[in-house]
């Protein structure tokens, strides 16, 4: 079946501009991560979703940071203002449960870089 | 608070050797354990996982890794190494109760020479 799907898969801004990054979870998956990866690092977790609702948005950096999945399948990520320092490649995950070590399914990321 | 240590950022290897990847983890509570596998452009993918049952645990490729509490690591092995095999490893943790939020080591490149 088809894996976790993100878009775009790169994405170049201005300093200071809007963008929107879109997840595509595997149907059926009620839990749905963010995480950010910089150059040289591992990923860096965001936020996490179970269904609708953020359960646990402690990673988000700031509040230029927001993430939605209004119907429980989708998720944006939104970053206003965006700064060089935002510049990093984000990753998608998603788990059928989101429970204890229940596997995530990573996508292939969406590459953001801020000019 | 959970951590995870990857020791050394590269490892080569000679094609056909044994490829040894270190992992160490910090944990006040029972972890999961996990090894993913990032190519180039794409995204992680799982090797395998430790979630307190068998503590020598197989995964995919030939990869295996030991859980041993004593020592607090998580190392992943495998006999012969293939050119294939290069990538950048990831170890991670979470632990019940932590949402399932990953928490990762900083990666390893492996290298594998003809």
């Amino acid at each position: 079946g088809a894996g976790v799907s993100q878009t775009p898969s790169n994405k170049v801004t201005e300093k200071g501009k809007y963008v929107e990054l879109r997840c595509d979870p595997i149907s059926g998956h009620t839990a749905l991560y963010w995480y950010r990866q910089s150059l040289g690092q591992g990923p860096e977790f965001l936020i996490y979703f179970q269904g609708t609702g953020a359960a646990d948005d402690s990673g988000l950096p700031n509040d230029r940071f927001f993430a939605v999945r209004p119907e429980g399948s989708v998720s944006t990520l939104k970053i206003q203002r965006t700064e060089r320092g935002d510049s990093a490649v984000y990753l998608c995950a998603s788990s059928a449960r989101g429970g204890g070590a229940d596997t995530q399914y990573f996508g292939p990321g969406t590459r953001l870089t801020v000019l | 608070a959970q951590s995870v240590t990857q020791l050394g950022s590269h490892v080569s290897v000679s094609e056909g050797a044994l490829v040894l990847l270190r992992c160490n983890y910090s944990s006040s509570v029972p972890p999961y354990l996990f090894w993913y596998v990032q190519y180039p452009n794409q995204g992680l993918q799982l090797l395998l996982k430790y979630t307190s049952a068998a503590t020598l645990v197989k995964g995919i490729n030939g990869f295996e890794a030991e859980f041993k509490k004593s020592e607090t690591s998580f190392h992943l092995t495998k006999p012969s190494a293939h050119m294939s095999d290069a990538a950048e490893y990831f170890c991670a943790v979470t632990y019940t109760g932590a949402n399932s939020k990953l928490t990762f080591g900083k990666g390893i490149t492996l290298s594998v020479r003809p």
